[in-house]
Order: structure tokens, then sequence, then C-alpha cells
């Protein structure tokens, strides 16, 4: 079965810093990955995904993913954190059951960036 | 735009009474999902629609219902809502579980009181 964990729950970095958010995933086959992002009251917005093909996503908002699967993971990150980056941010991985498609989620990380 | 329509964006209702939160998507997309999510928590599927063909989580409490009238429209319905429905619901869509990356398009989410 897929699954996804992320470690901790809340990183805080100062405006300008490099933020490194962590996922790991569980696959049996190759996976499709994504990181959603969430900002108060609001529903989830798509970052970035990997399906197949370099290894290395480019997204939104400055962010960037690479895909690792000698260490199955997926971390997200970013060169200089602007205070609009605060937020909560979800990793997930798409999970084919029979003729239906499914996203599991980790648990998300909240970021705070401090002035 | 096309998008994904969640009204209304703040529910109150009152323990026990029944209470219907709406969805609508202009994206024209087959699949049409439910989740709940609680404070500081991921996304949890309740179930989801392929077309019409409705698709439950087997953890999916029977006071939850929903109702795909058509491509555009699905609704979810609590029959009794107790305290512990309280959270926000986020409906999503998804263009086509074979020939797509699975990706999902979530709307901005119902906030759910229940008093």
């Amino acid at each position: 079965a897929q699954s996804v964990t992320q470690l901790g729950s809340h990183v805080s970095v100062s405006e300008g810093a490099l933020v490194l958010l962590r996922c790991n995933y569980s696959s049996s086959v190759p996976p499709y990955l994504f990181w959603y992002v969430q900002y108060p009251n609001q529903g989830l917005q798509l970052l970035l995904k990997y399906t197949t093909g370099a290894t290395l996503v480019k997204g939104i908002n400055g962010f960037e993913a690479e895909f690792k699967k000698s260490e199955t993971s997926f971390h997200l990150t970013k060169p200089s954190a602007h205070m609009s980056d605060a937020a909560e941010y979800f990793c997930a991985v798409s999970v084919i059951t029979g003729a239906n498609s499914k996203l599991t989620f980790g648990k998300g990380i909240t970021l705070s960036v401090r002035p | 735009d096309a998008m994904v329509i969640q009204n209304p964006r703040y529910q109150v209702t009152q323990f026990g009474k029944p209470v219907t939160l709406s969805c609508s998507q202009t994206l024209n997309h087959n699949v049409m999902y439910w989740y709940q999510q609680k404070s500081s928590q991921a996304p949890k599927l309740l179930f989801h629609y392929y077309d019409k063909d409705f698709n439950n989580e087997a953890d999916t409490p029977d006071n939850f219902q929903s109702r795909r009238p058509n491509t555009s429209f699905c609704f979810l319905d609590i029959r009794s809502p107790g305290l512990g429905d309280a959270a926000m619901y986020l409906c999503a869509t998804s263009r086509d579980q074979w020939r797509d990356s699975y990706e999902q398009y979530f709307g901005p989410g119902t906030r759910l009181t229940v008093t």
C-alpha cells in the first residue's frame, strides 16, 4: 500500500532563508507524487507534481522538488523564503485501487516565516 | 476561469439538524471527491464519484451521503450532524483516472460549525 511520511509538524525559517520540507513515500509501483499548499480557511492548491521524466520538478511560487527513487523521497525546497509562503504544506501520493485513483496525504507541515 | 466552487463557505447548523453542502465545477471533470479535514489534520477522503458511479470509503459513517445529479454538481448531505462533524469539507475534481496524472483540483472548502 502507498503511504506518505512528513516528519515533524512545524518548520520555522527566516525570510530569505532556504526552505526545506521533507517527504518520504512508500509505494509498490512507480508513484505519482504531489505537493499541495493550503492557506488558512482555503482549499488546497497544487504546487508541483512528479509523474514521469525529469526528476527535478519546478512548481509555482519558486518551489521545486526532486524525486529520488533510491531514497524514496520527494523533498520540497525554495531558495529564499518569503512571508507569503507561510502556510500548511501537504505531500501526497496517488494510489490506484482497481478502477479508481485516490490521493493519500501526509499529515502536513506548517511553515512559519520570521521577518 | 474554470474552477471548483463550494457554497456556502461557512455553514452553521444545529446538532442533529440535516445539512447539505454544495460543490460545482466548470472543468467538466469526470471525477468528484469529498474530503473532511479537521483542524491541523490531513484531508480525509469520504467518497468520490467517477461519472455516476459512487465509491464510498470503508470508514465513512452512514451519516454522510452524497448525490451527483449531473457532471457539474455534487452534494454532501449530513443527515444528523454531531459535534464531531465540525470540520472543513473540501470538494475536489480530477479529469480522468486513466489518461491523467490523477491531479486533483480543490475548491475553497466549506467550514461547518455544529452548535
